[in-house]
């Protein structure tokens, strides 16, 4: 079956640096990968995605890339800022089927 | 992006007794799902819902979970007795493609 691995569980920055999230994926036939922003007490709100004939995709602060031979992709954070501080979720979508699969989830905190 | 509402906000309930929970979604959307988020935990697939008729089921989503649109514009999510391990945020979420959007979410608490 379909599983996400998220990747760190909690990740501390610096105002203005970068951070990274990590996820991998088992199931090839995955092809679409949304990123998700959790505040708390808030639902999850989708930030970037990308699909699986695209390797990178930008929107501003914002960056995903995906490697489809090593079942893997990232989101990039750059300039971060105390509002970004929240919950981050992968999840993926398998072709054939519409539900999304979650990743464990990052909580990003930004140090001011 | 357009607006998904959910009633209620917050639901308690005594273990045993029935749920519902509601959902507008944009009439035009095509796909609609519910998921749930037990605190501090990821979240979950329970039931897609596509042309009327349940589309794909976790195996969360068990006899005690039903899912109707009555009359044609609300989604509703039944749980016939609840238990304590239902206790969560239960999200409606829509599509017309593959990109989802989710309501602002029902907290359940079951005592």
């Amino acid at each position: 079956g379909e599983n996400v691995e998220q990747h760190p569980s909690t990740l501390s920055v610096q105002e203005g640096d970068s951070a990274v999230i990590k996820c991998t994926y088992s199931d090839s036939a995955s092809n679409y990968f949304p990123w998700y922003k959790q505040e708390l007490g808030k639902r999850p709100q989708l930030i970037i995605d990308i699909r699986s004939n695209v390797g990178e995709k930008k929107d501003q602060r914002i960056a995903v890339t995906l490697n489809k031979t090593a079942k893997h992709f990232s989101l990039h954070i750059t300039e971060t800022q105390p509002e970004d501080s929240a919950v981050y979720f992968c999840a993926e979508v398998n072709f054939g089927n519409e539900k999304l699969t979650f990743g464990t989830g990052t909580r990003l905190t930004i140090i001011p | 992006e357009p607006e998904v509402t959910q009633t209620p906000s917050h639901q308690v309930t005594q273990m045993g007794q029935e749920v519902i929970l509601r959902c507008v979604p944009i009439s035009n959307h095509l796909y609609f799902y519910w998921y749930r988020q037990i605190l501090g935990q990821k979240v979950e697939f329970l039931v897609s819902f596509y042309n009327n008729e349940i589309s794909e089921k976790s195996e969360i989503f068990d006899d005690q979970f039903s899912v109707e649109r009555p009359d044609g514009s609300n989604f509703t999510l039944k749980i016939r007795s609840t238990k304590l391990e239902d206790s969560a945020m239960y999200f409606c979420a829509r599509s017309l493609t593959d990109t989802q959007y989710f309501g602002p979410g029902t907290r359940l608490t079951v005592l």
